[in-house]
């Protein structure tokens, strides 16, 4: 059983480069998520997708876009990275709405921007 | 704004010592959630309480929300090495949206 895939798990950019992070789950999971952790910041949501269809704003969205491509994958694209993306980012998927279940995370994905 | 300020940012305590970690909101929550995180892992969910006063245990853990809903505290009794890692709380506002506390990062001395 999988459960959240991402990938890359590691990635270093150079300034202005572009790259999109994959995230796969496979428990028919509803509602999926990125976040990003960085250093005495906890965990901030970059976007969400509550249904197969739907992307919404979380938190920090500024330098990012989103695609629920399907009920299993949904991909987080920097367009031009900045040293400021540079961050561990997580994948999550939840059974039910947003704010009401448990969510599973992927591993992470360490990204550097030089 | 809907934040989730969470105290201490991190506790070093003797193994076989207690360990409480505590979660404050300026408004209401709907619900709380806790996580657990390796060094160099990833979050992993341990509980979810809903209703005001709710108080959960899992073996040497215990989970409480407060009365009036904005407050919840982790504690852990005996700390072991096992216990080693960032501890997590995320704030539900019925919004969708799960805001997260800056975390609590646990340390063991044998």
């Amino acid at each position: 059983n999988a459960g959240v895939t991402q990938t890359p798990k590691f990635q270093v950019l150079k300034t202005g480069q572009s790259m999109t992070l994959q995230c796969a789950q496979d428990m028919n999971h509803n509602s999926m998520y990125w976040y990003r952790q960085d250093p005495g910041m906890g965990l901030r949501l970059i976007y969400y997708s509550a249904s197969e269809g739907t992307t919404d704003k979380g938190e920090v969205p500024n330098g990012y876009n989103v695609s629920r491509l399907n009920k299993r994958e949904f991909s987080l694209r920097l367009e031009s990275a900045a040293p400021s993306q540079t961050s561990v980012y997580f994948c999550a998927s939840s059974v039910v709405r947003p704010n009401t279940g448990e969510l599973f995370f992927g591993e992470g994905s360490r990204l550097t921007v030089l | 704004g809907q934040q989730v300020m969470q105290i201490p940012q991190y506790q070093h305590v003797q193994e076989g010592e207690d360990f409480t970690t505590y979660c404050n909101s300026s408004t209401t929550l709907s619900n709380i959630q806790w996580y657990k995180q390796r060094p160099g892992g990833h979050p992993v969910f341990l509980i979810q309480l809903v209703k005001s006063g709710e108080v959960k245990k899992q073996k040497r853990l215990t989970f409480q929300f407060g009365e009036a809903k904005k407050n919840s505290s982790l504690h852990i009794t005996a700390t072991q090495t096992t216990d080693v890692g960032t501890y997590f709380c995320a704030g539900g506002f019925g919004n969708e949206k799960l805001t997260f506390g800056t975390g609590t990062r646990l340390t063991i001395i044998p």
